[in-house]
């Protein structure tokens, strides 16, 4: 079946820093693709999606191309802050919602 | 346009209780899903209903049952409660079932189970 695989955390990095979180997929279909944040104490907010190959997602400068070709959709952002400070899911949708299992992310003052 | 919104938002029982969690959908949205999140397992899908009727089911006990009423608010049903049900409750709204678009999350119910 589909499933969704990200990297595993926590992902400590220094303000300003270069992130990267990677995500990969497998479907049988054609999904969409999202990336979710939650914040502590809060529920899921859509960060960004792609819903077709080659698309480009972005959002408060983090952005995420769906690779087809690499079955790949990796979350980046140039310059992090602290308040990027968060959990980040990878997912997909073709019939029903796939998450992966999250990666928490510690941004550093 | 109002959100997601889940009633309560915190609650404790104990083990062998039973619990009721609420939803309500954004305003026109028809489709509601529900997602248990806990640390060691992430969010795994529980069910998703659409215009009264349960579309799809994950991988949980029938303990775990739903349902939606014809305004589209959805209840979510834990009977006979164990220590492992303690996690947070997700529930999330779309306008349409088995779509590609992305659901809309509520801030979740709280379950501790003593």
């Amino acid at each position: 079946g589909d499933s969704v695989t990200q990297m595993e955390g926590p992902v400590t990095l220094s303000e300003e820093a270069f992130l990267t979180i990677n995500c990969t997929y497998t479907a049988t279909g054609y999904p969409s693709l999202f990336w979710y944040v939650q914040y502590p104490g809060e529920g899921l907010q859509l960060l960004l999606k792609a819903t077709k190959a080659d698309d480009k997602g972005s959002n408060k400068g983090f952005e995420a191309t769906y690779r087809k070709e690499t079955t790949s959709f990796h979350l980046e952002k140039g310059s992090v802050q602290v308040s990027d400070s968060a959990v980040y899911f990878c997912a997909l949708r073709d019939d029903k919602i796939i998450f992966g299992k999250g990666t928490r992310l510690h941004i550093l003052p | 346009k109002a959100g997601v919104t889940q009633t309560p938002r915190y609650l404790i029982k104990t083990r062998g209780q039973q619990v009721t969690l609420s939803c309500s959908p954004i305003s026109g949205h028809r489709s509601v899903s529900w997602y248990q999140q806990t640390p060691g397992q992430g969010l795994q899908f529980l069910f998703e209903y659409f215009s009264e009727t349960q579309r799809n089911k994950g991988n949980f006990p029938g303990r775990f049952s739903g349902r939606q009423f014809s305004n589209s608010r959805s209840e979510m049903n834990v009977s006979t409660l164990e220590l492992g049900d303690s996690a947070l409750y997700l529930c999330a709204s779309s306008p349409r079932a088995g779509d590609n678009n992305e659901q809309f999350f509520g801030p979740g119910t709280r379950l501790t189970v003593l």
